[in-house]
């Protein structure tokens, strides 16, 4: 069974860092791209960027929303993808989830989607 | 940035109607267009992928047509597990980019 599990959400003050995990199990983690989206409360998805398994070079794409602030890596010995954010600010504030990337004929989907780690930036 | 504007933003139905959802690209897409549906508190769970594609396990009552810039995410005969938020997402470039979300309601 394919399972996505993040960690490492909370509150934090605007200006902190914050690392968030993503531990899964289930499939052959090196073989699949990751990513990320938030979702501000109440509001609508956000997709954060992905990063490549190492067969497509291990690459990463970022929202330009991102502001170059967020990072994202993936350990394939343990199995588990990062989601570095830095200088956050309140609108950072949202819950984020862990995604498998599937390739498709046509596009690439989100087809596992973790549980989502609430991250609250606020003094 | 490639656009999803979504319609209609909320949608009430009953037990049992067809609904349909649509999805408009701000440029053509091809047909990389993925559906996804969101219960309250719940992460997304992928639906229909590369526009028309069922994915495993979801029922048949879902499906997706569209190609080029317009989609649609029909729902032949509404169930009470239904009612949910609808997100159309397209995968054509980076970023990747969701439409706004279709809240469908109990009537």
């Amino acid at each position: 069974e394919v399972q996505l599990v993040e960690s490492g959400g909370g509150l934090v003050q605007p200006g902190r860092s914050l690392r968030l995990s993503c531990t899964v199990s289930g499939f052959t983690f090196g073989d699949y791209a990751m990513s990320w989206v938030r979702q501000a409360p109440g509001k609508g998805l956000e997709w954060i960027g992905f990063i490549r398994a190492k067969t497509y070079g291990g690459t990463t794409e970022y929202a330009a929303s991102m502001d170059g602030r967020f990072t994202i890596s993936k350990d394939d010995s343990e199995s588990i993808a990062y989601l570095q954010m830095n200088s956050l600010k309140a609108e950072d504030t949202a819950v984020y989830y862990c995604v498998r990337v599937r390739v498709a004929v046509a596009g690439n989907n989100f087809d596992y989607w973790g549980q989502g780690t609430l991250v609250t930036v606020s003094s | 940035d490639i656009q999803m504007t979504q319609s209609p933003s909320s949608l009430s139905a009953s037990v049992g109607d067809r609904v349909t959802i649509t999805c408009r690209a701000s440029q053509s897409i091809y047909n990389c267009l993925n559906w996804y549906q969101q219960k309250p508190g719940k992460a997304p769970k992928l639906l229909i992928y590369s526009a028309s594609d069922l994915q495993p396990g979801v029922p048949s009552r879902f499906s997706g047509s569209g190609s080029g810039t317009d989609f649609t995410l029909t729902i032949s005969s509404l169930q009470p597990e239904d009612f949910a938020t609808y997100y159309c997402q397209q995968s054509y470039n980076t970023p990747y980019t969701f439409g706004q979300g279709t809240k469908l309601e109990i009537k």
